[in-house]
């Protein structure tokens, strides 16, 4: 059975930062790995999605890269912004699958201090 | 291009009641993914519709059901609910089955008293 965890739990970090969050699965049969946003009450933000041919994706100050083999993503965010002040999770879609199932890790909480 | 719409935002149930929420996909996003989130236990799988079939189903029990219409709109319905079943319920749209890119709606805010 797939896991997923995601450390830390909770990051807070002055404005300006270039900061790192870590996502670990269990299963290194995947078909992909999906970061995603998640404001307070909201639903989910799709940041970036890497299939498991690939090794990084980039989107603005975004980078994440994916390490099957060890059962690793990170998620690298540049000159932080109070605006990305979140909660960030991770999920995988793991191999065999006979439809679109997600496994989502626990989430980093994120506040970026002015 | 609209995104993922979900109907209701909130909710308030009173418990042994019963509840439908409904999902509208992206156009012409044909999977539809139903996930439960609850701070204990985080995000949850349901099930998944693809062309009105039930692909995948979670660990769920049975008074969690779904359904697919032809234009891959997607209800779920919770029967005799418990105050355990509070929770923001998500819906996933997807282009096709298998390796694709989720997108997910704002969410329903259910409330079990």
């Amino acid at each position: 059975k797939q896991e997923v965890t995601q450390i830390p739990a909770a990051l807070s970090v002055p404005e300006g930062e270039n900061l790192v969050l870590n996502c670990s699965f269990t299963d290194s049969a995947i078909y992909n790995l999906q970061w995603f946003r998640q404001d307070p009450g909201k639903g989910l933000t799709s940041l970036l999605l890497i299939q498991s041919s690939q090794r990084e994706q980039t989107s603005g100050r975004l980078n994440a890269s994916l390490d099957k083999s060890s059962g690793r993503s990170t998620l690298y965010i540049a000159a932080s912004q109070p605006g990305d002040s979140a909660t960030y999770l991770c999920a995988v879609e793991t191999e065999p699958n006979a439809g679109n199932m997600l496994t989502f890790g626990g989430g980093t909480r994120l506040m970026v201090k002015p | 291009k609209a995104g993922v719409t979900q109907t209701p935002r909130y909710l308030i149930k009173t418990r042994g009641q019963q509840v439908t929420l409904s999902c509208s996909p992206i156009s012409g996003h044909r999977s539809v993914s139903w996930y439960q989130q609850t701070p204990g236990q985080g995000l949850q799988f349901l099930f998944e519709y693809f062309s009105e079939t039930q692909r995948n189903k979670g660990n769920f029990p049975g008074r969690f059901s779904g359904r697919q219409f032809s234009n891959s709109r997607s209800e779920m319905n919770v029967s005799t609910l418990e105050l355990g079943d509070s929770a923001l319920y998500l819906c996933a749209s997807s282009l096709y089955v298998g390796d694709t890119e989720a997108f997910f709606g704002q969410g329903t805010r259910l409330t079990v008293v």
